[in-house]
């Protein structure tokens, strides 16, 4: 386990529809990362936020936002769905900058 | 642009033989290293990593990983491979010096490894 939790685990939603997925970071971690599983894909890098600002920008659709809130966890919002959304997105967590990164278990979204 | 190659999709290997899988990274100035590991319906989890100092690196599970400059290279290594090391291996890469990039990791495309009995 390590540490960083998210939350739903799974998530099954129709095109055009908006969902938001939630990520806490371990206990005193201030960085927080998103990154996209797909198939065809590969693991991408999607947005970085340290200690509530963002801090770097991946391959992040325009129609994806998120969020560092005050306590540190981050929201992930992806609205007007597609197909290929459908994905494993990870949130991760590094106590500053530089060092590791260290995985959630993933929410798997399904659009259909 | 930093970038990770993982050239063999699968590896196959016995259990209790050495195994290898293979990787090269091309980054802008120094780099991290790092090598990940999924399980099915897991997230990643952490093996190890290399950020200076001695080029042969230990991690988790006996794992270990040999960082070849010259070569640009970071191959991860078993000396004996077990049956629950199965499972999708991931190295990532990241410049040392943080830019306009922050502190993303760039992923190689995986390598499922196979340790059958």
């Amino acid at each position: 386990d390590s540490g960083v939790t998210q939350t739903p685990k799974h998530l099954i939603t129709a095109t055009g529809q908006r969902v938001t997925l939630r990520c806490s970071p371990r206990s005193g971690d201030l960085s927080v990362y998103w990154y996209q599983q797909s198939l065809d894909q590969g693991l991408q890098f999607l947005i970085q936020y340290y200690n509530g600002e963002e801090r770097a920008k991946g391959n992040i659709l325009e129609r994806f936002s998120a969020q560092q809130f005050p306590d540190l966890h981050s929201e992930l919002n992806l609205s007007s769905l597609e197909l290929g959304d459908s994905a494993l997105y990870f949130c991760a967590s590094s106590a500053t900058q530089g060092e590791t990164q260290y995985f959630g278990p993933g929410t798997r979204l399904l659009v259909l | 642009a930093q970038s990770v190659a993982q050239p063999e999709d699968q590896v196959n290997v016995a259990e209790g033989n050495p195994l290898t899988v293979k990787c090269t990274y091309s980054v802008s100035g120094n780099p991290y290293l790092f090598w990940y590991v999924q399980y099915p319906n897991r997230g990643l989890q952490f093996l190890l990593k290399y950020i200076t100092g001695d080029n042969l690196v230990k991690g988790s599970y006996g794992f270990e990983a040999e960082f070849n400059k010259s070569q640009t290279s970071f191959h991860l290594k078993k000396p004996s491979a077990l049956v629950s090391d199965s499972a999708l291996y991931f190295c990532a890469v990241r410049p040392v010096e943080l830019n306009n990039a922050g502190n993303m990791l760039t992923f190689g495309g995986g390598t499922r490894l196979m340790v059958k009995p």
